[in-house]
């Protein structure tokens, strides 16, 4: 059981460079996430999914769309890169029940060069 | 505005001891507050998590204590061990569960043998 899988696992990009993200999850979960981890700064949510064919900002959506293209896949683009979105990104998928548990993704490290 | 502020922001305890992290928060809608750990090169996984009507939960070594009225909430690694050295997260949800995590910016944990 893979549980929540991202690709690439490490990405370099120019500055204005255009690149996806990949997120696939088995677990069957309704809701998925896609957050970014800085150093010192915790991990903020980028964009989430609550279901298929939805979608909404989250604390810093700036500089980035995502696309659910279905119950399985979240994929966050990012149109013309900067040097400010170098981070490691992590996404997520959930569902209510009685541990209401967020299962992350082993994330993708960019650098924006 | 940081909305969950945690403390410390890194933490050094003898193998045996006790491990204490603190987090506060000012938003009243917040209903679910989880405890994440993070291993290095690796997604956040649950912990452990409190709903608002309970003061304490306790699941092994670790254990939430949470003051509704001073919106505080701590966890507590009982006899620490080298093997919990990780990052550590709380976070906080308006949703009632993972959905819209708002995450402070993590305790690093050094448990020394």
């Amino acid at each position: 059981n893979a549980g929540v899988t991202q690709t690439p696992k490490f990405q370099v990009l120019k500055t204005g460079q255009s690149m996806t993200l990949q997120c696939a999850q088995d677990m069957n979960h309704n809701s998925m996430y896609w957050y970014r981890q800085d150093p010192g700064m915790g991990l903020r949510l980028i964009y989430y999914s609550a279901s298929e064919g939805t979608t909404d900002k989250g604390e810093v959506p700036n500089g980035y769309n995502v696309s659910r293209l279905n119950k399985r896949e979240f994929s966050l683009r990012l149109e013309s890169a900067a040097p400010s979105q170098t981070s490691v990104y992590f996404c997520a998928s959930g569902d209510r029940g009685y541990k209401d548990e967020a299962f992350f993704g082993q994330g993708t490290r960019l650098t924006v060069v | 505005q940081q909305q969950v502020k945690q403390s410390p922001q890194s933490l050094i305890v003898q193998k045996g001891g006790i491990s204490i992290i603190n987090c506060a928060y000012e938003n009243t809608a917040f209903d679910y507050f989880p405890w994440y750990q993070q291993f290095p090169g690796k997604g956040p996984a649950l912990l452990i998590a409190i709903r608002p009507d309970v003061s304490e939960k306790k699941e092994g070594r670790f254990t939430i204590s949470f003051n509704k009225s001073a919106k505080q909430f701590s966890l507590h690694i009982m006899d620490s061990q080298p093997g919990d050295s990780a990052t550590y997260f709380c976070a906080a949800s308006s949703k009632g569960g993972s959905e819209k995590l708002v995450f402070g910016k993590g305790t690093k944990l050094t448990v020394n043998p």
